[in-house]
């Protein structure tokens, strides 16, 4: 059964670069599309992009500016960038496994990592 | 982007209860609508998928219904752990998105 574990710092400085890696452990990183989501304290859910195996990526417009994400087979890791951040972007961060044609529900989750954005 | 409108964003029930969410969608989703259960702290679980599918391991007491824009999400005879927080999300087509969420409390 695949699992999947968030890591990264907890706290970040406004203007700065948001770096999180998700560990897949359990399974096969070459199927499935790896993704992130986001969800500010109190608040709802917002898919922010996903990668492939063959590094293809789709990201939300609203952040496409300011993501990056990419995958490392040889550590079986995935990782996520969102660059000049601000106290927006304070959330909870979960990583996620979506089905390889993209179209299809989010069906593991990781346990989530808050990231505050703050001076 | 497809706009998922979940109603109501509260509700307050008792056990033994059976309790519907409903979930409309700004266009057709051709039935790709997902529910997921988040505890507090916790991530979301996956509940529901292709608009009525259980994924294995999830009770019999949740079910899903819907076509065109209008979705369900019905929980039968309602349970201790399921007072939590419940998302519908579309998977038609991109960017991916979910409601505002619906909050099942104790009453």
């Amino acid at each position: 059964q695949v699992q999947l574990e968030e890591s990264g710092p907890g706290l970040v400085r406004p203007s700065e670069t948001l770096s999180l890696i998700c560990s897949v452990s359990g399974g096969t990183i070459r199927t499935h599309l790896w993704s992130w989501i986001r969800q500010p304290p109190g608040k709802g859910l917002e898919w922010v992009g996903h990668v492939s195996y063959s590094g293809r990526t789709n990201y939300n417009p609203s952040l496409k500016s300011r993501v990056t994400i990419s995958l490392d087979a040889s550590t079986i890791q995935f990782s996520l960038k969102l660059n000049s951040v601000t106290a927006a972007d304070t959330a909870a961060y979960y990583c996620a496994r979506l089905g390889s044609d993209g179209y299809s529900p989010f069906d593991t989750w990781g346990q989530g990592i808050l990231v505050t954005v703050s001076s | 982007a497809i706009r998922m409108t979940q109603s109501p964003s509260s509700l307050s029930a008792s056990t033994g209860d059976r309790v519907t969410i409903s979930c409309r969608a700004s266009q057709g989703i051709n039935g790709f609508i997902a529910w997921y259960q988040q505890k507090p702290g916790k991530a979301p679980n996956l509940l529901i998928y292709g608009t009525s599918s259980l994924p294995s391991g999830v009770p019999s007491r949740f079910s899903g219904s819907g076509s065109g824009t209008d979705f369900t999400l019905t929980i039968t005879y309602l349970q201790s752990e399921d007072f939590a927080t419940y998302y519908c999300q579309q998977y038609y087509s991109y960017p991916l998105t979910f409601g505002g969420g619906t909050k099942v409390e104790i009453k």
